[in-house]
C-alpha cells in the first residue's frame, strides 16, 4: 500500500520566518511528486518534480526531491499571511496512482 | 476554479437515499477524478475516468457509482447514502499534454448525510 507522511503537522510562525515542511512516501513505481496550497477551497497546484536533487523555485517558495531517501522538502522563506494555508504532498505512481497525505496545517502570524 | 465547476456546492440528504453529484469541465481534458476529504485522511480517490465511459474504481467505491457519458461531464452517484459518506467531495481534471500543471481541482461539495 502506498504511503505519505507529513511533517510537521501543523506550524505557527511569525511574518518574515522560514519555513520547512517535509514529506516521505513509499509509492509504487514511483514517477513524480506534485505539491499542492489548499486555503479554503479547492487545492491549487505548485510544483511537480521528477528528478533528484534538481531544485524547483516559484518566488519565496522552494521544492527539492530526494529519490534515494523517498523525502521531498518544500520551503517557504520571508513567510506572509497569505501564505498560511495546507500544504500537501502528492506522490505519483501514474495518472491514477497520485496518493495524497494529509497535509502540513501552515498558519502565518503578523 | 476556471474551467472546472462542481454542483451542487452544499447538500444535505437524508440516510438511504441516492445522491448525484455533477463536474462539469470546459477544457476538453482527457482525465477526471472523483476525491472525497476527510479529517486524518487526506484527499483519497474514489473513481477515475480516463476517456468517455472508460471509468475505473480507486481507493475508496465502495458505495458509489460513476459515469461519463460526455467529455465534459463526470458524475458521482453514492447509490445509498450513508453517514459515514458525509464529506467533502472535489473533482479533479488532468490531461496528458499538461502533466507538467498537475491536478484541476473544482470547488467541491460539502455532503451531509443525515
Amino acid at each position: 500500500e502506498d504511503k505519505v507522511v507529513q511533517s510537521p503537522l501543523s506550524l505557527v510562525v511569525h511574518e518574515g520566518d522560514t519555513v520547512t515542511l517535509n514529506c516521505s512516501y513509499e509509492v509504487t513505481n514511483f514517477r513524480s511528486l506534485l505539491w499542492y496550497k489548499q486555503e479554503k477551497k479547492a487545492p491549487t497546484f505548485l510544483f511537480m518534480l521528477t528528478s533528484s536533487g534538481i531544485e524547483k523555485k516559484s518566488g519565496r517558495l522552494s521544492n527539492i526531491l530526494d529519490k534515494k531517501e523517498l523525502s521531498s522538502i518544500l520551503n517557504i522563506t520571508a513567510t506572509q499571511t497569505g501564505d498560511s494555508a495546507i500544504y500537501l504532498c502528492a506522490p505519483s505512481g501514474g495518472y491514477q496512482k497520485v496518493t495524497f497525505g494529509t497535509g502540513t496545517k501552515l498558519q502565518v502570524i503578523p | 476554479d476556471a474551467g472546472i465547476t462542481q454542483s451542487p456546492r452544499h447538500k444535505v440528504t437524508e440516510t438511504g437515499t441516492p445522491v448525484t453529484l455533477r463536474c462539469h469541465q470546459t477544457e476538453n481534458h482527457r482525465y477526471m477524478y472523483w476525491y472525497r476529504q476527510d479529517p486524518g485522511h487526506g484527499l483519497r480517490l474514489i473513481h477515475y475516468s480516463y476517456g468517455v465511459k472508460d471509468t475505473d474504481k480507486g481507493e475508496v467505491s465502495d458505495g458509489y457509482s460513476v459515469s461519463r457519458s460526455k467529455t465534459e461531464d463526470f458524475l458521482l452517484t453514492l447509490e445509498s447514502a450513508t453517514s459515514s459518506q458525509t464529506s467533502v467531495y472535489f473533482c479533479a481534471i488532468s490531461d496528458v499534454d499538461r502533466i507538467n500543471y498537475g491536478y484541476t481541482f473544482g470547488s467541491g461539495t460539502r455532503l451531509t448525510v443525515v
